[in-house]
């Protein structure tokens, strides 16, 4: 699975927007680009996934670059609840479907 | 929909006894679980790979007869730490796939080890 790369940290102030980067220079054309988060002690939760289109569900917006080697996760209006560590995940379907996490960006929400 | 338990969520045990925790999909029959490891501020180490009925893969230098994995029905998967000693101590989490679309894994709540 191709490697993916995080700033450590970002910090965002509440109510607005948090956009969270990740390189995936070496993805392959048939690796989905996955986020997930994870708040402290508890188990990662599935935020979004896409494979070139730009996603939007009702947590967040997915945006994928057109040579697909990075992808930004937008969380729109950001709360307080959503401090926590975004993981950034590339993974082909084919593959026993194993998530090989990378070290995430731990997201502060500021008051 | 897509829910995952763990069993029990936290746990105390003494230096060499054995430790099951039980992971559970709620909702949904996950032929394939998951089990990783995360020690304090570090990211999730993915250990083992379970799919029912057969036996799990285990990544590199994961030691399969410590952590024991059955997965016995496609809606509980187990994993028991056998002689448990303090550096097993971690949070333990598990994960399911539903076999569908584009195979998103669905997370437990994980467990606390402690070993004393």
């Amino acid at each position: 699975d191709a490697k993916t790369t995080q700033p450590p940290s970002m910090d965002c102030a509440e109510g607005r927007a948090a956009n969270l980067p990740c390189n995936h220079s070496t993805i392959s054309g048939n690796e989905y680009v996955y986020w997930y988060r994870q708040i402290h002690s508890q188990g990662p939760q599935y935020i979004i996934h896409g494979l070139k289109n730009n996603e939007t569900n009702e947590m967040a917006s997915l945006i994928i670059t057109e040579d697909r080697k990075s992808s930004t996760l937008i969380l729109p209006h950001a709360t307080l609840r959503d401090t926590a560590v975004y993981y950034c995940i590339v993974r082909a379907l084919n593959t026993g479907n194993q998530f090989y996490f990378g070290t995430g960006t731990s997201l502060t929400v500021i008051p | 929909g897509a829910v995952v338990s763990q069993h029990p969520s936290w746990v105390i045990c003494k230096s060499g006894t054995s430790v099951k925790i039980e992971c559970r999909s709620l909702d949904f029959q996950a032929t394939t679980m998951f089990w990783y490891r995360q020690f304090p501020k570090q990211s999730l180490m993915l250990m083992a790979t379970s799919n029912e009925g057969s036996k799990a893969t285990y990544e590199q230098g994961v030691e399969k007869d410590k952590f024991l994995i059955n997965h016995a029905s496609l809606t509980l998967s187990t994993l028991t730490v056998t002689s448990a000693h303090p550096e097993d101590s971690s949070f333990y989490i598990c994960s399911a796939t539903i076999v569908s679309g584009s195979y998103e894994q669905y997370f437990g709540p994980g467990t606390r080890l402690t070993v004393t």
